[in-house]
Parts: C-alpha cells; sequence; structure tokens
C-alpha cells in the first residue's frame, strides 16, 4: 500500500501571511493531485502535476512535484480568509490502470484568520 | 448538469439496519468511486468501478457492498451497519484515463 504523509495536519496563520503544506512518500507516483474541500461539500481539484520537478500556479497557489514525484509542496502567498479549508494531496499510484485509483494524504486543515 | 450527486445527504442507523446510498453522475464518466472520510485520516477508498460491469474492492471494503447499475449510478450498501461506520461518505467519478475526480457533496452516516 503507498502511503502519503502530509504535513502539518493543523495550520493556523493570519491574513496576509505565507505558508507551505508538504506531501511526502516513500513511493513513485505518476501524478500527484491537490484538492481543497470546504465544510459539508466534496473535494475540489486545485491541480494535477505529473513531470518530476514540475512546478504550476494558480494565482497565489503554487504547488510543486518533486524530482523523484515522491512528494510535493502546495505554498500559499499572503493568504486571505477564503482560502480556509481542508488540503488533501492524493497521489496516482505508479503503474496503475487508467481508472486513476488514487492514494490520499490525511489533510492539512488550514484556518486564515482576519 | 448536476456533476455528482448523492442521497440522502444525512442518515441515522442504529446498529444492525442496513441502507444504500446513491449517487449518479450526469457527466458520461466511466470510473467511479466510493470514499469514506474521518477525521485525520484523509480519503479512504471503499470500492471502485472501473466501468460499467465491474467493481473492485478498495482499502476498506469490510462491511460494504457495491452494485453498478449502469454506467450513471453506483450504489454503496450496508447490510448491518456498525458504529464503527460513522463517517462521512463520498461518491466520485472520473473520465477514463483522466487523473482527476469529481466528488459528491457527501452523505453523513451516523450509527448509534
Amino acid at each position: 500500500t503507498q502511503l502519503l504523509e502530509q504535513s502539518p495536519q493543523f495550520l493556523s496563520i493570519q491574513e496576509g501571511e505565507n505558508l507551505t503544506v508538504y506531501c511526502n512518500s516513500s513511493s513513485v507516483f505518476s501524478s500527484l493531485q491537490w484538492y481543497r474541500q470546504e465544510p459539508g461539500e466534496g473535494p475540489v481539484l486545485l491541480v494535477t502535476v505529473v513531470t518530476g520537478g514540475e512546478v504550476k500556479k494558480l494565482k497565489r497557489l503554487t504547488f510543486q512535484f518533486g524530482d523523484a514525484r515522491k512528494d510535493s509542496s502546495l505554498h500559499i502567498t499572503a493568504a486571505q480568509t477564503g482560502d480556509t479549508g481542508l488540503y488533501l494531496c492524493a497521489g496516482r499510484n505508479a503503474g496503475g490502470t487508467s481508472y486513476g485509483k488514487l492514494t490520499f494524504g490525511q489533510g492539512t486543515i488550514l484556518t486564515v484568520h482576519p | 448538469n448536476a456533476g455528482v450527486t448523492q442521497t440522502p445527504k444525512f442518515q441515522v442507523l442504529k446498529t444492525g439496519q442496513s441502507m444504500t446510498l446513491q449517487c449518479a453522475q450526469d457527466m458520461n464518466h466511466n470510473s467511479m468511486y466510493w470514499y469514506r472520510q474521518d477525521p485525520g485520516m484523509g480519503l479512504r477508498l471503499i470500492y471502485y468501478s472501473a466501468s460499467e460491469g465491474t467493481t473492485d474492492k478498495g482499502e476498506v471494503p469490510n462491511g460494504y457492498n457495491v452494485s453498478r447499475l449502469n454506467k450513471r449510478e453506483f450504489s454503496l450498501r450496508l447490510e448491518s451497519a456498525a458504529p464503527s461506520q460513522t463517517s462521512v461518505y463520498f461518491c466520485a467519478s472520473s473520465p477514463l484515463g483522466h487523473y482527476e475526480q469529481y466528488f459528491g457533496p457527501g452523505t453523513r452516516l451516523t450509527v448509534t
């Protein structure tokens, strides 16, 4: 079973601060996704990274896939209260079939205070 | 285009009771999944269906059964509910060969 360790589990910051969430594994993933989930709703896909070393930016969010495709990070610049939520990383198993079975990290609960 | 819909949104069961959670998607996706979400444990895969007519066990299948009724619908059944099955259940779907999964709004189940 491939595992994804996500850290930190909780993050409480003030508006305007920067933060980074990490997702680590000893296993190689063919791709990695980041989801955001708000209370009472299902996760919503933010980004998919596929290539080792890949960096993707989505406004104030920067996603990086490690060179060895075993880890990833999500960096938020100048956090806003609207960024509050649960952030989940999910890896698609290397050598997996086309139906896209994912392994999820435990999640990071981010709270941004005004 | 409703995406992925789940019913019911909330349910309370007594130990030993049975129920079926319904899921439907209108995106013509081939693959569908059932997850449970518990605090501090992320999402754990219960069962999945790569395509219509096939189902396979995920990480935590014990106590559950599934039916892929057609391409649109994928149901999850608890035959004899246990307090350990108290959780939030999410259904998801994805196109064949694509990475992203689309999630429903979830069903919050409490077993007393």
